[in-house]
């Protein structure tokens, strides 16, 4: 019930391109749903965040796209750059009641 | 440069040695915690502070003792580690609010020889 199931492991994108990652939930109490950034020797960094009351957020170059029903979400990188080759972690959580249950992270990596 | 500031950035210690993780926010959060992060892996909660008061022990062994001096401060004593607690100690605060974020720090490095 408190799992946050997040793939791929792994991703190799070309710069230009979209990079995908994709996460699926199963406690349906959860209410927030943000995504982190790590670049390695540094804390995750909150990138962009979206509650279940709408399907879509995007903050530049960077979309979620939110469903209820499938219990899913994903994060959009357009124009991938070599820039955005970090570790993402999605995560849920019920908004100021637990504390965020965390996927097992894309590394992704954006080559030229 | 985080909002959320840990010191020191690298730490190596024995296995007979006592060391402190500090932490400090000037956001005004109240909620402050401690995650552990080992390679290639998500981090993991150990601990959490409400007001000041500990209010999340997620079973951590006794050899790790959380300190919260005060709102702005958050402390880690550490006392007989072993090897397999080599790892980056992150922390992070959020406000009170409603989805209020998580801001993390950039970690200390812990190495237990």
């Amino acid at each position: 019930q408190q799992q946050v199931k997040q793939s791929p492991q792994s991703l190799i994108v070309q710069k230009g391109g979209i990079s995908i990652i994709n996460c699926a939930y199963e406690n349906t109490a959860f209410d927030y749903f943000p995504w982190y950034q790590q670049f390695p020797g540094k804390g995750p960094a909150l990138l962009i965040a979206i509650r279940p009351d709408v399907s879509e957020k995007k903050e530049g170059r960077f979309t979620i796209s939110f469903n209820k029903s499938a219990k899913q979400f994903s994060l959009h990188i357009m124009d991938s750059q070599p820039g955005d080759s970090a570790t993402y972690f999605c995560a849920a959580s019920i908004a100021g009641n637990t504390p965020l249950v965390f996927g097992k992270g894309t590394r992704l990596s954006v080559i030229a | 440069d985080t909002e959320v500031t840990q010191t020191p950035k690298h730490l190596v210690m024995g296995m007979t040695n006592k060391k402190s993780l500090k932490c400090e926010q000037h956001m005004g959060h109240r909620a402050m915690y401690w995650y552990k992060q080992k390679a290639k892996k998500p981090p993991e909660l150990m601990f959490v502070y409400s007001y000041e008061k500990l209010s999340i022990n997620e079973s951590v062994p006794s050899r790790f003792s959380p300190e919260c001096p005060n709102s702005s401060l958050l402390n880690l004593h550490l006392h007989a580690l072993q090897p397999e607690d080599s790892a980056l100690y992150l922390c992070a605060s959020t406000g009170t609010e409603l989805s209020s974020p998580l801001h993390f720090g950039n970690g200390t490095r812990l190495t237990v020889t």
